[in-house]
């Protein structure tokens, strides 16, 4: 079974760009989380998806956003960038239950300048 | 809000010493997971822990549970220097979903000749 692939691996935008990374889930899984790691900070929960919609948010600005489609693909979207920003992206799928173990993507880092 | 404390923060260590990592958490969990994050890379699964006392071995790791004293700890065992990585637990809340997971800080491990 494949695992989780996120695109594109590696980006460099410039503050005040947009920016989308996308995630695709393992097959049959219905749930994609995704997290902000950062040196500081370290990982982040950011949001997390299931059957198209949003079921729970961690504590991010607005310029974070996300949505799924209904083959369970994924993607963020972070508005006017800022050099905080800067991070590896981490997605993880699950089936979907409460209980069910998350599998961890390779991630996107994302370098803004 | 949960919050999940690991130490030591940095650990360097011979190799064929063995070391305890520590993972204490603040609310009542009773799902607990170890992963390991080599330099660049996503996130590997090592242990899931899922009631009190439970205990997972694998080579040269072992994880341990205790719910009531909300601690966990991952103890090296004869380290090597292949287990050179960083390593974090993550806690889910008991009644909250996995998806929604809070790690620590991580401990970074460097294994010595």
């Amino acid at each position: 079974k494949a695992g989780v692939t996120q695109t594109p691996r590696y980006l460099i935008k410039t503050r005040g760009q947009q920016v989308t990374l996308s995630c695709s889930p393992i097959s049959g899984h219905r749930s994609v989380s995704w997290y902000q790691q950062t040196p500081g900070q370290g990982l982040q929960f950011l949001f997390e998806y299931f059957s198209e919609t949003q079921r729970n948010k961690g504590n991010f600005p607005g310029r974070f956003s996300g949505r799924q489609f209904s083959n369970s693909r994924s993607e963020m979207n972070v508005s006017t960038l800022e050099l905080g920003d800067s991070a590896l992206y981490l997605c993880a799928s699950s089936p979907g239950g409460v209980k069910d173990e998350q599998y961890f993507g390779p991630g996107t880092r994302l370098t803004v300048t | 809000e949960l919050k999940v404390e690991q130490n030591p923060l940095f650990l360097s260590m011979q190799e064929g010493k063995n070391y305890t990592i520590y993972c204490n958490y603040s609310t009542t969990s009773d799902r607990l997971y170890w992963y390991r994050q080599d330099p660049g890379k996503s996130l590997e699964s090592l242990f899931v822990l899922l009631s009190n006392g439970a205990v997972k071995q694998e080579g040269r790791l072992m994880a341990s549970l205790d719910t009531k004293a909300r601690l966990s700890t991952l103890h090296i065992t004869a380290a090597v220097h292949d287990l050179s990585a960083t390593y974090f637990c993550a806690v889910a809340p008991s009644g909250g979903s996995n998806y929604k997971l809070t790690f620590g800080k991580g401990t970074l491990l460097t294994v010595n000749p």
